[in-house]
């Protein structure tokens, strides 16, 4: 079955605490992997697209990472403001799916 | 560039009534998704319109229906609403692979 799952399911970090995010899908036929952030009551936020197994995709203090099974969303020295739901999404055939989401609260 | 936006924001309705939300996409963009999301589920696909015809549907009752117009903009209607409505109603346009969100409609129904 196609699918799309996301941990952790929640994760604290304190400020400056490096660590990652991960988004594992089992699709056929992967046109593209999606990263959203999503705050409380309004609508996801684009980060970043990855198209192909070994791409890689920085912005801030977000790196993007994609291999054939899995894509992982790592945050270095993260700040209070980059608590936010974290939403991965695979495009494949006609499909647009979303992952459950990481709820990352960043501790000052 | 001016986002996506959703009118209304907030909706309160009462069980068995109808709504209609609404949507602009990103100027250029011709297709529109619309998105239900909920505690429960998640993110769940309702139907993806472009160029004025659907062309994806998620798996959902014929109560939810929608429509795209012209000039790209596009409106979702859900009939007969129950409790279990009650849900972020998203709008997201693309063009190619990437959609870009909008702020989405609060439904409540009572």
């Amino acid at each position: 079955e196609d699918q799309v799952t996301q941990s952790p399911e929640a994760l604290r970090l304190q400020e400056g605490e490096s660590s990652s995010l991960n988004c594992s899908y089992t699709v056929s036929g992967l046109r593209g992997l999606f990263w959203y952030r999503q705050d409380p009551g309004k609508g996801p936020e684009f980060l970043f697209t990855l198209y192909s197994a070994g791409e890689e995709k920085e912005k801030e203090r977000l790196k993007a990472t994609l291999t054939k099974k899995e894509s992982f969303l790592h945050i270095t020295a993260p700040k209070p403001e980059d608590s936010a739901t974290y939403l991965c999404a695979v495009n494949y055939g006609q499909n647009f799916v979303f992952g459950p989401g990481t709820r990352l609260s960043v501790l000052p | 560039k001016a986002g996506v936006t959703q009118t209304p924001r907030y909706l309160i309705k009462t069980r068995g009534q109808q709504v209609t939300l609404s949507c602009s996409p990103i100027s250029g963009h011709r297709s529109v998704s619309w998105y239900q999301q909920t505690p429960g589920q998640g993110l769940q696909f309702l139907f993806e319109y472009f160029s004025e015809t659907q062309r994806n549907k998620g798996n959902f009752p014929g109560r939810f229906s929608g429509r795209q117009f012209s000039n790209s903009r596009s409106e979702m209607n859900v009939s007969t609403l129950e409790l279990g409505d009650s849900a972020l109603y998203l709008c997201a346009s693309s063009i190619g692979d990437t959609q870009y969100f909008g702020p989405g409609t609060r439904l409540t129904v009572l």
